[in-house]
């Protein structure tokens, strides 16, 4: 089956530790992002990359780190800088970046992270 | 960017038609206008995407005005299961869309 996979479905950490979510895709898709989604708010996006060892910041990066040395797979680190880190997070990939017919995001099921 | 303006939310009864109607007053000449659907707990789902006029494919219709400064995205016969938040986007560029609030429809029995 292809698809996005994200795991682990909730994540409990304590204050001040990092934690890394993982995102894989075999979907062969050049463009990936992360976004971050609060209770009854939209999808804000933290980072997101066009194509392999290439990355850039979304309009929340601050407190976050990524890497994408992998075309199937987009780790998001969530550090201890990050002020407000409970939330869900969310992977999506697309063909590109552009907008047009045929080329939609794919998201995974997410990441429910909570920090005591 | 594209700013756009949905209602935040819409109440319907089984077998309904649901229209949604999303203002997006500063659209560019190259903004697509794309909806998602998003289930509690879920990751948003792709619904349709249009430039202009009609489309439709087997779960909705997307209405574009000639002058494309709104859109209006159409569900027929409208199940429970139809229950979610849906998203009106418009962009060029996938990392410069923005998911707002979205509006939550209800569907009831």
């Amino acid at each position: 089956d292809g698809g996005i996979t994200q795991s682990p479905k909730y994540l409990f950490r304590k204050e001040g530790q990092n934690v890394t979510l993982s995102c894989e895709q075999n979907l062969n898709h050049d463009a990936m992002y992360w976004y971050r989604q609060d209770p009854g708010q939209g999808l804000r996006l933290i980072y997101y990359s066009q194509i392999v060892n290439d990355f850039q910041k979304g309009d929340i990066a601050e407190g976050y780190s990524v890497s994408r040395e992998k075309k199937e797979s987009f780790p998001l680190t969530v550090t201890s800088a990050q002020k407000n880190p409970t939330a869900f997070y969310l992977c999506a990939s697309s063909i590109d970046t552009r907008q047009g017919v045929g080329n939609e995001q794919f998201f995974g099921p997410g990441t429910r992270l909570t920090v005591l | 960017l594209a700013k756009t303006t949905q209602p935040i939310s819409m109440d319907s009864y089984e077998g309904q038609e649901v229209n949604i109607t999303c203002s997006h007053n500063n659209i560019a000449t190259n903004d697509y206008i794309t909806w998602y659907q998003q289930f509690p707990s879920q990751g948003p789902r792709f619904i349709i995407q249009g430039y202009k006029t009609k489309v439709t494919n087997e779960v909705a219709s997307l209405f574009i005005p000639a002058d494309r400064k709104s859109s209006t995205l159409s569900l027929p016969r409208v199940s429970l299961s139809d229950t979610a938040v849906y998203y009106c986007l418009v962009g060029e560029d996938d990392y410069k869309l923005s998911f707002g609030a979205g509006t939550t429809v209800t569907v009831r029995a």
